[in-house]
């Protein structure tokens, strides 16, 4: 089946430094890409949803400059959290539509925890 | 704008016995297709069944099924025969005409020996 793959799994870093996370999709091309949030026992929020070749759409509230994406390639989107913060700590999750037709449901990365000190 | 909600934050079930979780959407649309998710402790989010609007005919995945009432605007999870495997929190995602999932709050379920 197809599959999505993030990385990395988990991350620390320090207040005010900058951290990327990949999201790959290895056996199809995923025109588009979306990126969610989702704290402990918590739903997960629609941060972006990612475009190849053309600028991110973000959600509401969700900070453009703290938050980049880009997605260079048919394969590849990223998410670049600026200048991390301690409530930036979350769970970023990525997920891609695998099929031409939306409807065959999407495919999710396996997420990563982003932890700032 | 379309919302999920699932009004029961946690479910418990015993092996082997079947459970039921709710879930109600809100929407003006017609043709739409409903999920359920799973997501075990490994936090990877799981398909486990999908649900066309057009279709009258409830779809089934093995122990999974639905009950899909479109005026009700319900669409409620069965898990039979649980097991020890089936533990996690189970969302309801709607997706809209623009290709976006909205999920409902979870249902954490926990599956007793």
């Amino acid at each position: 089946g197809a599959v999505v793959s993030q990385h990395p799994s988990w991350v620390i870093c320090k207040s005010g430094t900058s951290v990327k996370i990949e999201c790959r999709s290895l056996d199809f091309q995923a025109t588009t890409m979306f990126w969610y949030r989702q704290f402990p026992k918590q739903s997960l929020m629609l941060m972006a949803t990612s475009n190849e070749g053309s600028k991110a759409t973000y959600e509401q509230g969700v900070e453009k400059d703290k938050f980049l994406i880009n997605h260079a390639s048919l394969t590849l989107s990223t998410l670049t959290v600026t200048s991390a913060h301690p409530e930036d700590s979350s769970f970023y999750i990525c997920s891609a539509n695998s099929r031409k037709e939306t409807n065959y449901g999407y495919t999710f990365g396996s997420g990563t925890r982003l932890t700032v000190v | 704008a379309q919302t999920v909600t699932q009004s029961q934050p946690e479910m418990s079930v015993q092996e082997a016995e079947t459970v039921t979780l709710s879930c109600t959407y809100d929407t003006s649309e017609s043709d739409y297709y409903l999920f359920w998710y799973k997501q075990p402790p490994s936090r990877q989010m799981i398909l486990v069944i999908r649900q066309e609007a057009y279709k009258q005919q409830n779809a089934t995945e093995n122990r999974f099924s639905v009950n899909f009432q479109k005026a009700a605007k319900s669409f409620s999870l069965k898990i039979s025969d649980s097991q020890l495997g089936d533990a996690a929190m189970y969302f309801c995602a709607y997706l809209t005409s623009y290709g976006k999932l909205t999920f409902g709050q979870g249902t954490i379920l926990t599956v007793h020996p």
